[in-house]
Formats: structure tokens, C-alpha cells, sequence
């Protein structure tokens, strides 16, 4: 059973510095791993999508990377801003016996001070 | 361009009572629809997953059922509630390898 861990549970870090979040997974036969953003009381938005044959993604201020065989993916995050602040929650996507779907970890919640 | 609707956005029930809440797609058609549950403390949790009209599939047994009566129309039901149905419910489609979500149903049972 895939399982999805996300270090720290918690962060809180002055603006304008750069950060890591860490995600890890149990089971590497995924077919694509997502990050996203949730705000208090609000749906998620989707970050960034990486395929599990890449290595890399980036969007603006924001990076991710995805290691497969060691079951590990970082999201970097530049010079970040207080609206940064949010929970991060990144999810894996299997294919298991033609159905199809996302476990996620039970996010980040990063705080960034002015 | 696509959006996602869910209603009520907040619910309060009391034990017992049934539940109904709706998920409609606009700007796609024969969209792959997923119904989540967040509760505090944990992860989201995938309670069912549809990819047309009539076709159902349950990740997780429990008192929850889901219809999808019309191509973009997802439903989540209860004949009655339980204190553990309390949770943030969400609805997702996908579209190519991106999951999407809807702005989430609070739901608290008392």
C-alpha cells in the first residue's frame, strides 16, 4: 500500500527566504507525482505536475524535483513572499489494475513572516 | 476555460439526517470525477472516482454512496450521517495528468 510522508509538518520561515519541502513515498511505480497548495477553507490548486520519467519541474519562484527510484520528492520555493504562506501537499499518482489513483501526504504548512 | 462547482460550501447537520452534496463540471465534457474527504489531522482521503455517466467506483466502504446522473454532475450522498462523515469534502476532475479541485463542501455533524 503506497504511503505518503511529508517532512516537516510545519514551517515557518522569514520572507525572502529560500526553502525546501520534502516529500517521500513508499512505492516508486508511480506514473506522476503533483504538488499543490491548499489555503485555509479552500480547494487546492495545482502547482506542478512532474511525469515520473522527469527529473524536474519549475514554474516561476518554484521547483520540483522528483527522484523515483529512492521514492523522494523536493519543492523548492525562492525568495518566498508571506502570501506563500499555505499548505503544501504533494500526492502520487498510481495506476493499480486499470484504475487509477492520487495518494497524497498530509501536507506542509509553511508560514512565512514579514 | 473549465470551472468546478460545489454546493453548499458549509453544511451542519445532526446525526441520522441524509446527506446530498453536488459537484457540477462547466467547459468539458466526459470528465474523469473524484470525490474526497479531508478530516482534521489526516490526509485526503479518495472516497469515489467516475470516469462517465452510471460508473461508480468506491475506494473506501462506508456509509457515502455517489451517482453521477449527467455527464458533469457528481453527487455525494448519505441515508444517514455519522459524527465521523464530519470532514471537508472535495471534488476533482482531471484533465490530461492534472487533478483539479472545487472550492470544497465544509460538512460538520452534530
Amino acid at each position: 500500500k503506497q504511503e505518503v510522508t511529508q517532512i516537516p509538518a510545519a514551517l515557518s520561515v522569514p520572507e525572502g527566504e529560500n526553502l525546501v519541502l520534502n516529500c517521500s513515498f513508499t512505492d516508486s511505480a508511480i506514473y506522476n507525482l503533483q504538488w499543490f497548495r491548499q489555503d485555509p477553507g479552500k480547494g487546492l490548486t495545482s502547482l506542478l505536475l512532474i511525469q515520473s520519467s522527469q527529473r524536474e519541474q519549475t514554474s516561476g519562484r518554484l521547483n520540483a524535483s522528483l527522484d523515483k527510484s529512492s521514492g523522494r520528492s523536493t519543492l523548492y520555493i525562492a525568495a518566498s513572499q508571506p502570501g506563500d504562506s499555505a499548505t503544501y501537499l504533494c500526492a502520487v499518482r498510481q495506476i493499480e489494475g486499470g484504475s487509477e489513483k492520487l495518494v497524497f501526504g498530509k501536507g506542509t504548512k509553511l508560514t512565512v513572516n514579514p | 476555460s473549465q470551472t468546478i462547482h460545489q454546493w453548499p460550501a458549509t453544511l451542519v447537520q445532526p446525526v441520522g439526517s441524509p446527506l446530498s452534496l453536488e459537484c457540477t463540471v462547466e467547459g468539458t465534457s466526459n470528465p474523469n470525477l473524484y470525490w474526497y474527504r479531508q478530516a482534521a489531522g489526516r490526509g485526503l482521503q479518495l472516497l469515489f472516482y467516475s470516469v462517465g455517466i452510471g460508473q461508480i467506483s468506491s475506494e473506501v466502504p462506508q456509509n457515502l454512496s455517489a451517482s453521477r446522473p449527467q455527464d458533469r454532475q457528481f453527487i455525494l450522498s448519505s441515508k444517514k450521517l455519522l459524527l465521523s462523515d464530519s470532514g471537508f469534502y472535495l471534488c476533482a476532475w482531471k484533465k490530461q495528468e492534472t487533478q483539479y479541485f472545487g472550492p470544497g463542501t465544509r460538512l460538520l455533524v452534530l
